[in-house]
């Protein structure tokens, strides 16, 4: 199975600020990379495909970039409805598998 | 609009087999490329993808649960099923399905609570 680490596992930022989770493959995933987010007491969402691409209706503040092992996700000014867990996932190959997570909060 | 929602028992025993179902609309299981996978959580913890069947009845499993999973679509094509045998308290968790399009899980149901306890 292919392993995804990701990081940091929890996060505090203030309103307006850029944050950065960092998500890390066992091996190339050729960009095979979602991102999601959760909120509490929700199923998560689907926020970046392949790697960088937007799904349709997510702000343009979430941007998501990498490739071979190393992948990231960036949210631009942060807002208050961004308070969520956010987890990638890598589907090049099955079983498809999760990173920990990452949990944000407001600073 | 593309609409998922998972049912079970909301309770079992240890060692009973746990059957979920997944009811679905919007969208067609037998358009190439379709998917539907499984995914559970528990309480406080990442995610885990268990099963998917595909619009041409392929089925993966995750190799950790593989022996104690079965998936299965109806023959109309609106509903997947999840069976998972021999449970135990590990099994505890809020499952969910979602739909998956080339690889990513775009539409995702609300998830249903399973506890298993005795």
């Amino acid at each position: 199975d292919i392993q995804m680490t990701q990081s940091p596992a929890s996060l505090s930022a203030s309103l307006g600020e850029t944050v950065t989770i960092e998500c890390r493959a066992s091996e190339d995933i050729y960009n095979g990379l979602a991102w999601y987010q959760q909120k509490p007491g929700k199923s998560p969402q689907l926020l970046i495909y392949n790697a960088n691409s937007l799904h349709t209706g997510v702000p343009s503040r979430f941007s998501g970039s990498g490739s071979g092992t190393q992948y990231s996700l960036k949210i631009n000014s942060l807002q208050s409805e961004d308070v969520a867990s956010y987890f990638c996932q890598q589907y090049y190959n099955y079983p498809y598998t999760f990173g920990a997570g990452t949990k944000l909060e407001l600073k | 609009q593309v609409t998922l929602k998972e049912s079970g028992p909301g309770m079992l025993q240890p060692s009973k087999t746990l059957s979920l179902t997944c009811s679905f609309s919007g969208f067609s299981l037998s358009t190439s490329g379709m998917v539907v996978s499984w995914i559970r959580q528990p309480s406080g913890k990442s995610l885990e993808w268990l099963a998917a069947i595909d619009w041409d009845g392929d089925k993966y499993y995750n190799p950790s649960l593989k022996s104690r999973l079965t998936v299965s679509k109806d023959t109309s094509n609106t509903q997947v099923f999840l069976k998972i045998t021999s449970v135990d308290i590990a099994d505890t968790a809020t499952y969910y399905c979602a739909r998956g399009l080339m690889g990513t899980l775009d539409y995702w149901g609300q998830g249903v609570m399973v506890t298993v306890s005795s």
